[in-house]
């Protein structure tokens, strides 16, 4: 079975500039996140989705990113515009549900990298 | 907002040497699970602990939830350099949605 797949895994940018973020959950998965992880930390929650309804985004910094997540399968993840401190890995995770007995799954994650 | 602070954060050691990493915070969670992350990759979860005092066991780990179900500690007996990595906790609190808050994370060296 495949794994949360995310892309692209590497992006440099300058800031200022868009750049968008594609997650592929697990078959079946109804719960999706996105997390970012500063280098040297642990993940942070930004939004997470159940189907397609956003139901926690109280981390998500609105001004500048948006995510979306259509027919409750891929999700993508915008920056506009990128910041410096945007620097991080955003990790996109996905679950069957959301009680604690269901697990959550990680991708690999993309790398951003603002100059 | 609750805290979960992990300690050390680096640990250097010799292959066939004991450890032990803490996972502390001053908040009660639902339960408490441990991942362990290798570099370019996601967190893979080890073990999820729900009862306060609860130990379980995988292979040359340990894990043990705090009577409170504020703490939990994980022990790696003759670590060998295949457990090199960051391992982190995140706590699960029902009452928000069951929502994951992890740690900082301990990263582990083990050398040959």
């Amino acid at each position: 079975e495949a794994g949360v797949v995310q892309s692209p895994r590497y992006k440099i940018i300058e800031k200022k500039q868009p750049v968008a973020f594609w997650c592929n959950p697990i078959s079946g998965h109804n719960t999706l996140y996105w997390y970012r992880q500063n280098l040297g930390q642990g993940p942070e929650l930004l939004i997470r989705y159940e189907n397609e309804e956003a139901v926690d985004d109280s981390q998500l910094p609105k001004d500048r990113f948006s995510a979306e997540r259509l027919k409750g399968v891929d999700s993508t993840l915008k920056i506009q515009p990128a910041e410096l401190g945007d620097s991080a890995v955003y990790l996109c995770a996905s679950s069957f549900g959301t009680s604690g007995t269901d697990t959550q799954y990680f991708g690999p994650g993309t790398r951003l990298t603002v100059l | 907002t609750q805290l979960l602070e992990q300690s050390p954060q680096f640990l250097s050691i010799q292959e066939g040497e004991n450890l032990t990493v803490y996972c502390n915070s001053s908040s009660v969670f639902s339960s408490l699970q441990w991942y362990r992350q290798e570099p370019g990759e996601g967190p893979v979860l080890l073990v999820t602990v729900v009862t306060g005092g609860e130990v379980k066991k995988l292979k040359r780990l340990t894990f043990q939830f705090g009577d409170a179900r504020k703490d939990s500690s994980l022990h790696i007996t003759a670590a060998q350099p295949g457990d090199t990595g960051l391992y982190l906790c995140a706590g699960e609190d029902n009452n928000a949605g069951n929502m994951l808050t992890f740690g900082g994370g301990t990263r582990l060296m083990v050398k040959p």
